[in-house]
């Protein structure tokens, strides 16, 4: 259980361009999304906590604009990088928290495998 | 002072010894500690969680919580090559965002 899956595993893009990366929750339900950047040899980085149904709460620094959350159901919330900018080049994680009470899963996070963004 | 802190490391054991990855936090009200396990250019893989004071142990893992201290440790037992990776500890309020506060991550090498 708790597979967690983001698509696209990679993409390479020009300057200017804007990519959408998509977060799936594969067998439970998430009403919270989460979205980190990862730049090489550094820490996970939260961007924002998605909620189904509501506006993304965005940590500080991070432009909400450039970074667009949309988390349109319990299994998906997807990242628009818009205009994205050779300093976007990152791994994108998304991870999803499952509801209380599922049985089997743990009230923690489930990782994505990433996206990695190259920024050409 | 950060909210989770651990060793950067590297920590470096011989195959078969025993691994102790620690972090301390700063926050009393928090309640949920998680270890995860991320390997390079991967993505963290839950390993072991921990809700109570004491020990839980799970296979080779036994994670350690101590809410007095304000620390939260894991031992490796057996350390095999294919521990090694970067391990991150993170730390939830259990507010119902549920938003984890990861450390930097105590990377680890098992030599054979």
């Amino acid at each position: 259980g708790a597979v967690v899956s983001q698509h696209p595993s990679r993409v390479i893009c020009k300057s200017g361009t804007s990519v959408k990366i998509e977060c799936r929750s594969l067998d439970f339900q998430a009403t919270t999304m989460f979205w980190y950047r990862q730049f090489p040899k550094q820490s996970l980085m939260l961007m924002a906590t998605s909620n189904e149904g509501s506006k993304a709460t965005y940590e500080q620094g991070v432009e909400k604009d450039k970074f667009l959350i949309n988390h349109a159901s319990l299994t998906l919330s997807t990242l628009t990088v818009t205009s994205a900018h050779p300093e976007d080049s990152s791994f994108y994680i998304c991870s999803a928290r499952s509801l209380p009470g599922q049985e089997g899963f743990q009230e923690t996070q489930y990782f994505g495998p990433g996206t990695r963004l190259l920024v050409l | 002072q950060k909210e989770v802190e651990q060793n950067s490391g590297p920590l470096s054991v011989p195959e078969g010894a025993i691994a102790s990855l620690n972090c301390t936090y700063s926050d009393r009200v928090s309640q949920s500690f998680f270890w995860y396990r991320q390997y390079s250019g991967k993505s963290p893989e839950l390993i072991m969680s921990i809700y109570s004071n004491g020990d839980k142990e799970d296979g080779r893992f036994t994670a350690q919580l101590n809410k007095a201290s304000q620390y939260v440790s894991l031992l490796i037992r057996d350390s095999q090559p294919s521990d090694s990776a970067t391990y991150l500890c993170a730390v939830n309020k259990n507010t119902n965002a549920g938003k984890s506060t990861f450390g930097d991550g105590t990377t680890l090498t098992v030599k054979p």
